[in-house]
């Protein structure tokens, strides 16, 4: 069975960059699984930040970027600030039309 | 703006089929794919599957065998039926929209907590 890995946990302190990776439990991780990454906060749905590896949604902030670093899907936040605080999700699309979402990371900026 | 909007019971009995209906409003269900995801507490995302707009299906392999997914084309909805439900199908369910060829979640409901208990 596939599983998506992600860092269970992450911190950063205000205006520092930080980088989540996104990875598979066998084999990397490339464009061809369309990474895509979501922001939660609790109580709130997911909104969606990035999607086909690099591309960011309509209205969300250019200090988050997505690429793929070696073998993983990335999210990296640049000048991170208080309310990125959140939970972050990674999404892969498998050859046969499955989805499978990464276990998540609670970042913290402190 | 598309909005996605669930319903349905809040409390369903052990053993019985939990059923959702998702509306999708400001927006036509053609040329797009509607996913149903869900959250326990506490816990991370799950996808439960999609149904295309022509009603083709594809489900998460672990739910499969109790997942059915439709479409209602003229009241502008979709549906998802979960049978034989337990404690650990207590969660929150979302229902999602991805563009086609888009391979991402582009809108999302704002969720409905379902619980499993008698």
């Amino acid at each position: 069975q596939t599983v998506v890995t992600q860092e269970p946990s992450f911190s950063v302190s205000p205006g520092g960059t930080v980088t989540l990776t996104c990875g598979l439990s066998s084999g990397s991780v490339s464009s061809t699984y369309y990474p895509s990454w979501y922001q939660q906060t609790p109580g709130q749905a997911p909104r969606t930040l990035i999607y086909s590896t690099d591309t960011r949604s309509s209205g969300v902030p250019d200090r988050f970027s997505g690429s793929i670093l070696g073998n993983k899907a990335a999210l990296t936040i640049t000048g991170a600030q208080a309310d990125d605080e959140s939970d972050y999700y990674c999404v892969l699309y498998m050859g046969n039309g499955i989805v499978i979402f990464g276990g998540g990371t609670k970042l913290t900026v402190l | 703006q598309v909005q996605l909007q669930e319903s349905g019971p809040g409390l369903v009995k052990p053993s019985e089929t939990l059923s959702l209906t998702c509306t999708v409003s400001s927006g036509s269900i053609s040329s797009y794919y509607w996913s149903w995801i869900r959250q326990p507490p506490g816990k991370g995302l799950e996808w439960i599957g999609y149904i295309y707009y022509s009603g083709s299906t594809n489900y998460n392999p672990s739910l499969k065998s109790r997942v059915t997914i439709s479409l209602d084309t003229s009241n502008n909805h979709f549906s998802l039926r979960l049978s034989s439900v337990t404690a650990a199908d207590t969660a929150v369910y979302y229902c999602a929209r991805e563009p086609p060829r888009g391979r991402y979640f582009d809108y999302w409901g704002q969720g409905t907590l379902v619980t499993v208990s008698s």
